[in-house]
């Protein structure tokens, strides 16, 4: 089952701060955050594991809500390299085995 | 500098035909995946694979198998193409070690079934 993503969408002025949103129904081992350019492939972000640690990127943040299965990606002093589509992925089982998010679109403006 | 390739960008074929998507890697990682994407339905996951000659299903394994007959290497089938199979389709590995599965894609084969 996928994780819910919100919003779909958000665009931004250069500077401005953003909050995506990502929640599953199901207990998570990890959440992983990745940014697609359009035209090219995911690129990873982060990773937050159970039990908090965490490894990911030096200008992004993200936060793990362990009891309510959500995690958040914080994007702070957006630059317009920061656009793209946002997915998070979700890791239930074994095997490093991630369900996406449909994504979040992300329109960064002068 | 990591590297994951697939055999064609672009790739158009007719219904009824067999076709093979080919992916490989060169960071000796033991997961390999593929997804297809959609607009509006995100990355899906088709079939992984942990092992050489291990492959397990994904979310949407119907109307697809894989092969793995070599670590580096992961081809993803399809045994008779449909137009509903049109996609993006995209390779990805990682490490097995989940504090660094960072996955690493592909470039995405676009395909097109006439």
């Amino acid at each position: 089952q996928q994780p819910v993503q919100s919003p779909q969408a958000v665009i931004l002025r250069e500077g401005e701060d953003a909050v995506i949103n990502c929640s599953s129904s199901k207990a998570l081992y990890s959440v992983h955050w990745y940014r697609q350019k359009h035209g090219e492939a995911p690129v990873f972000l982060m990773i937050l594991l159970k039990g908090g640690e965490q490894k990911g990127h030096e200008k992004i943040s993200a936060s793990f809500n362990e009891k309510k299965q959500q995690s958040s990606l914080y994007l702070t002093a957006s630059q317009l390299s920061y656009s793209g589509t946002y997915f998070c992925g979700t890791e239930v089982g074994g095997y490093q085995k991630v369900t996406f998010g449909i994504g979040t679109k992300l329109q960064v403006i002068p | 500098d990591v590297k994951v390739t697939q055999s064609s960008r672009y790739l158009v074929k007719r219904t009824g035909e067999k076709v093979f998507l080919e992916c490989v890697q060169d960071m000796d990682h033991e997961n390999m995946f593929w997804y297809r994407q959609d607009p509006g339905l995100g990355l899906r996951l088709i079939y992984f694979s942990y092992d050489v000659k291990m492959k397990e299903k994904g979310d949407i394994p119907e109307g697809y198998s894989v092969s793995r007959e070599k670590k580096e290497r992961f081809s993803l089938i399809l045994e008779s193409a449909s137009t509903n199979q049109t996609s993006m389709y995209l390779c990805a590995s990682c490490p097995p070690t989940r504090a660094y599965n960072e996955q690493f894609f592909g470039p995405g084969t676009r395909l097109t079934v006439l």
